[in-house]
């Protein structure tokens, strides 16, 4: 079946330290592709998405690239802020395969001063 | 921006209560979504709503579980006999069309403790 694998966490770097999030996917068929951010104490917010192979979704300096070679779809980010800090899911959904979204454990993102 | 509603934010209930967890999905939206996430666990999906009925359901939403369309605009999650190993994040979403391959809009989320 479908599944997500993402870096464990916690990540911990500083203010302005560039950010690579791994996340590796599992799919039958062409699945879509998301990030959601969950922020302390907050509902899932969608961050970006992909929809096809070599599309590059990209939101608040964040970007992520879907590879289909490589089947992966790594969040990066060249400068984090304090703000930043939060947990962030990987997701895919696909039309060929139920199961609606299958997320990633999530990995949690702390950005120090 | 348009978005999805949830209620109660926090529900406390005794092993065995039934509860109702309420959502408001996006008001052109077709397409409902449970999903729940035990503390320090991943999201799991747990059913589907498309036209007035199930369209899918995970391993998770046996027949304690059930879903509803009361009206134009609510959603909502009802446990029958709550169990101690269903205290977590119960999060509704909504899209605009077939979610498997459109984008999932979520609400913040009941968290829901059972003692």
């Amino acid at each position: 079946g479908n599944s997500v694998t993402q870096m464990e966490g916690p990540v911990t770097l500083s203010e302005e330290a560039f950010l690579t999030i791994n996340c590796t996917y599992t799919a039958t068929g062409y699945p879509s592709l998301f990030w959601y951010v969950q922020y302390p104490g907050e509902g899932l917010q969608l961050l970006l998405k992909a929809t096809k192979a070599d599309d590059k979704g990209s939101n608040k300096g964040f970007e992520a690239t879907y590879r289909k070679e490589t089947t992966s779809f790594h969040l990066e980010k060249g400068s984090v802020q304090v703000s930043d800090s939060a947990v962030y899911f990987c997701a895919l959904s696909s039309k060929d395969y139920g199961q609606n979204f299958v997320f990633g454990p999530g990995t949690r993102l702390s950005v120090l001063p | 921006e348009p978005e999805v509603t949830q209620t109660p934010s926090h529900q406390v209930t005794q092993m065995g209560q039934e509860v109702i967890l309420r959502c408001v999905p996006i008001s052109n939206h077709l397409y409902f979504y449970w999903y729940r996430q035990i503390l320090g666990q991943k999201v799991e999906f747990l059913v589907s709503f498309y036209n007035n009925e199930i369209s899918e359901k995970s391993e998770i939403f046996d027949d304690q579980f059930s879903v509803e369309r009361p009206d134009g605009s609510n959603f909502t999650l009802k446990i029958r006999s709550t169990k101690l190993e269903d205290s977590a994040m119960y999060f509704c979403a909504s899209s605009e069309t077939d979610g498997r391959a459109d984008t999932q809009y979520f609400g913040p989320g009941t968290r829901l403790t059972v003692l």
